[in-house]
């Protein structure tokens, strides 16, 4: 059984350009959760999808959007990049919703901002 | 106040020992605790999960609750080698508003010592 497909796995951005991460889910999950960690502050809750629905955003930005398509996979997208963008995105995904069972992670997309 | 709080460490347990990890959390709507963990460079992987007041075993793990005193703990026993990794607490809890919400502490790094 595949697991959690995160693509790219590393990018370099410059500050005020955007970037889109997307994330594959196991087959079947119809959940995905996005996260930004960072050493200081740990995994912080972006925002998550259940059945193509925003069921629930994190204290993050506008800047900061996300979608999830008919297949289950999510995009995530980040505009107007700043330094403190520069973290790991880890890509979450469930069969029912985030708060009531397992979490299944990707290995994450390393965003480098310069 | 974090809404889920963990000390850092480094956390230093012989091998062969208890290692003991904290976690506390601030909502008493949560009604859900995770026990992640993850190895450096990797993603987090569920190791442990508890709704109910009191103990749930699961091999060398045990997960403790206590919903009065709002903590949460996992007990490594038997710590090995390639039980040093970091820990992630997270507390779920769905709203009086239907909101539904995972929250991750930042994490309890733990290192055996051979």
């Amino acid at each position: 059984k595949a697991g959690v497909t995160q693509t790219p796995r590393y990018l370099i951005k410059t500050r005020g350009q955007q970037v889109t991460l997307s994330c594959s889910p196991i087959s079947g999950h119809r959940s995905v959760s996005w996260y930004q960690q960072t050493p200081g502050q740990g995994l912080q809750f972006l925002f998550e999808y259940f059945s193509e629905t925003q069921r629930n955003k994190g204290n993050f930005p506008g800047r900061f959007s996300g979608r999830q398509f008919s297949n289950s996979r999510s995009e995530m997208n980040v505009s107007t990049l700043e330094l403190g963008d520069s973290a790991l995105y880890l890509c979450a995904s469930s069969w029912g919703t985030s708060w009531s069972g397992e979490l299944f992670f990707g290995e994450g997309s390393r965003l480098t901002v310069l | 106040q974090k809404e889920v709080e963990q000390n850092s460490g480094p956390l230093s347990v012989p091998e062969g020992a208890i290692a003991s990890l904290n976690c506390t959390y601030s909502d008493r709507g949560s009604q859900s605790f995770f026990w992640y963990r993850q190895y450096s460079g990797k993603s987090p992987e569920l190791i442990m999960f508890i709704y109910s007041n009191g103990d749930k075993e699961d091999g060398r793990f045990t997960a403790q609750l206590n919903k009065a005193s709002q903590y949460v703990s996992l007990l490594i026993r038997d710590s090995q080698p390639s039980d040093s990794a970091t820990y992630l607490c997270a507390a779920g809890l769905i709203s009086n508003f239907g909101n539904e919400k995972l929250t991750f502490g930042t994490g309890t790094r733990l290192t055996i010592i051979p």
